[in-house]
């Protein structure tokens, strides 16, 4: 099945500093790709839709200055947390529907700020 | 707005069947998907249901009814390895935009 990863799996930074999360679709192109925000023992919220080309859509309630994303090409998105904070410590995962619209998951980032 | 419900846990006996229900309320509903998610891990797939009826895949089965807002994940012949959180997750309105339960939390015990 097709294959979306992303890196780094983990980073801990202090807080204020920016951290870039990649995520990639290995072997499809997706023109789409979802940035999710997992806390401890809670379920995925959707934060924001990358679209190759053009501005993401964010979900309400998402500080699309803190949190940047860039969809440059068809198999890359980056989600930039900047001036990170304790409260951004969280799980963060993408995902993209391949051409059969299946959803495929990256293995997620856990982000731990200082 | 969306509103998915799921019980928070659930336990079963290794071996047993065990019945998740998901319930929800969107407008232009556009299909239901099921996901196990392991600690620490992502979700990996595991069903996807856009008409109503039951589909069966090996061990796991998922029904839907739309009229309804139902959806059950059905694990039969279950297994130690089977312990890991259910997330029922809904797709609507925009394209592929995916909202989820809260899922979940199954344990297998022996």
């Amino acid at each position: 099945g097709a294959v979306v990863s992303q890196h780094p799996s983990w980073v801990i930074c202090k807080s204020g500093t920016s951290v870039k999360i990649e995520c990639r679709s290995l072997d499809f192109q997706a023109t789409t790709m979802f940035w999710y925000r997992q806390f401890p023992k809670q379920s995925l919220m959707l934060m924001a839709t990358s679209n190759e080309g053009s501005k993401a859509t964010y979900e309400q309630g998402v500080e699309k200055d803190k949190f940047l994303i860039n969809h440059a090409s068809l198999t890359l998105s980056t989600l930039t947390v900047t001036s990170a904070h304790p409260e951004d410590s969280s799980f963060y995962i993408c995902s993209a529907f391949d051409r059969t619209d299946t959803q495929y998951f990256g293995p997620g980032t856990r982000l731990t700020v200082l | 707005g969306q509103n998915i419900d799921q019980p928070t846990e659930m336990t079963a006996t290794e071996g047993a069947i065990v019945q998740i229900n998901c319930t929800y309320q969107t407008s232009g509903f556009n299909g239901l998907f099921w996901y196990q998610q392991h600690a620490g891990e992502a979700p990996t797939f595991l069903s996807y249901n856009v008409l109503d009826g039951l589909e069966e895949k090996g061990r796991f089965s998922s029904f839907l009814s739309r009229s309804k807002g139902y959806s059950y994940l059905l694990l039969k012949e279950l297994q130690m390895k089977d312990s890991a959180s259910y997330l029922c997750a809904v797709r609507s309105g925009g394209y592929q935009k995916v909202t989820f339960g809260i899922g979940t939390k199954l344990q297998v015990i022996p």
